[in-house]
């Protein structure tokens, strides 16, 4: 069936270090992809999106790419800050199921 | 804020009990969806509902149910409850039931079973 792989955390990285967190895919057709982000005691927020191969999603700095040849959608950052710390989700859904399929979800810490 | 309500925030309760767990979706939002987010499990999907209809269902236990009302608001139950109920339950909206739509999610109830 459908999932989704994302690498496993906790990922430690200082204040201003560039940031990826992989996640690939497995799908029988074209899904949309999106990162969900969890800050400490709060609910999931969308960070972004890409509902086609080759998009590119964007917000608050994080960036992702919907790579259909390589089933990724990696997220990235060019500098993070200590309030990126937080649980990040990778999800897809497929236009014939109602329901999100979830990764694990990455620990992401920011040291000063 | 997402616009998502979630009462209450935290639940204290015993094995065998029955609890009630409500969420007000965004105002528009046709679509409820409820998430059960464990530290073994992680997020795990329950139910969703659509315009007061279920629309699709994940790992749900028998033991749960769970309803959306006229006002669109929903009611998560759980009931003969175990320890391994234990966990933080999220409910999320979005404006219709295609998958692809952004859903937004409450701050979620933390039950724990003593």
């Amino acid at each position: 069936g459908d999932s989704v792989t994302q690498m496993e955390g906790p990922v430690t990285l200082s204040e201003e270090a560039f940031l990826t967190i992989n996640c690939t895919y497995t799908a029988t057709g074209y899904p949309s992809l999106f990162w969900y982000v969890q800050y400490p005691g709060e609910g999931l927020q969308l960070l972004l999106k890409a509902t086609k191969a080759d998009d590119k999603g964007s917000n608050k700095g994080f960036e992702a790419t919907y790579r259909k040849e390589t089933t990724s959608f990696h997220l990235e950052k060019g500098s993070v800050q200590v309030s990126d710390s937080a649980v990040y989700f990778c999800a897809l859904s497929m236009d014939s199921n109602y329901q999100l399929i979830w990764g694990a979800g990455t620990k992401l810490i920011i040291k000063p | 804020d997402s616009g998502v309500t979630q009462t209450p925030k935290h639940l204290i309760t015993a094995t065998g009990q029955r609890v009630t767990l409500r969420c007000s979706p965004r105002s528009g939002d046709l679509s409820v969806y409820w998430y059960q987010q464990s530290l073994d499990q992680g997020l795990q999907f329950l139910i969703q509902y659509y315009n007061g209809e279920e629309r699709a269902k994940g790992n749900i236990l028998e033991r749960f149910s769970a309803q959306q009302f006229p006002d669109l608001h929903s009611e998560l139950n759980l009931s003969s409850l175990e320890l391994g109920d234990s966990a933080l339950y999220f409910c999320a909206s979005s404006v219709g039931d295609i998958s692809n739509q952004p859903q937004h999610f409450g701050d979620g109830t933390r039950l724990s079973i003593l």
